[in-house]
């Protein structure tokens, strides 16, 4: 079985000021790990992904995110916020099998002017 | 440039109607899904195609029927079955069964109920 534990469910931040989305997961096995982001009335965009390759991941405007297997966590950072960062962002978790995808329950983010 | 595309953005059904969403991708993805996103619950699986002719349930499959009869298309019906349709309803597509590889997600339907 595995799951997927977003533990923020809203976060607002200052512009220019870091930005922490938190994502814990569970897995029988290594799995895939992604973050996606949604804007309001959107589809979901791929931000990064994890795929057991190097721990720390970059992903587009300037995300990126570290897999550490003793916490089984993968949370998303970026050092400064952006007005356009305000959204939703999902972590997701992919085993094997085509339906063997999870998603979380998804973080909104704000970012304050 | 490659994508999905989903139509039409927004829909809306009346009692006793069944309504039909489209999917369609230019990306050679063999594998092709569709979601039902609520607010505060995240994706929920409805049915999922690992390729032409074929097609599985997924978490949440009841009230809904798809059809995968070319590799590019994958409608999902809303049948008047389905008691509670009113949501946002995403396709995406994947490369195949591998496990490091991502969905690609269409823009969405809203379906309301009038």
């Amino acid at each position: 079985a595995q799951s997927v534990t977003q533990l923020d469910s809203h976060v607002s931040v200052s512009e220019g000021t870091p930005v922490l989305l938190r994502c814990n997961y569970s897995s029988s096995y290594s799995p895939s790990l992604f973050w996606y982001v949604q804007h309001p009335n959107k589809g979901l965009q791929l931000l990064l992904k994890y795929t057991s390759a190097a721990t720390l991941v970059k992903g587009i405007n300037g995300f990126e995110a570290e897999f550490k297997k003793s916490e089984t966590s993968f949370h998303l950072t970026k050092p400064s916020a952006h007005m356009s960062d305000a959204a939703e962002y999902f972590c997701v978790v992919r085993g094997r099998g085509y339906q063997k995808v999870t998603f979380g329950t998804g973080t909104k983010l704000q970012v304050i002017p | 440039d490659g994508g999905i595309t989903q139509s039409p953005k927004y829909l809306f059904r009346k009692e006793g109607q069944n309504v039909t969403l489209s999917c369609e991708q230019n990306l050679n993805h063999d594998a092709m899904y569709w979601y039902r996103q609520d607010p505060g619950q995240g994706l929920r699986l409805i049915y999922y195609s690992q390729i032409v002719n074929d097609f599985q349930k997924g978490d949440i499959a009841e009230g809904y029927s798809v059809s995968r009869e070319k590799k590019e298309s994958f409608p999902l019906t809303v049948t008047s079955a389905q008691k509670n349709p009113t949501a946002f309803y995403l396709c995406a597509s994947s490369i195949g069964q591998y496990s490091n590889q991502p969905q690609h997600f269409g823009d969405g339907t809203r379906l309301s109920i009038l």
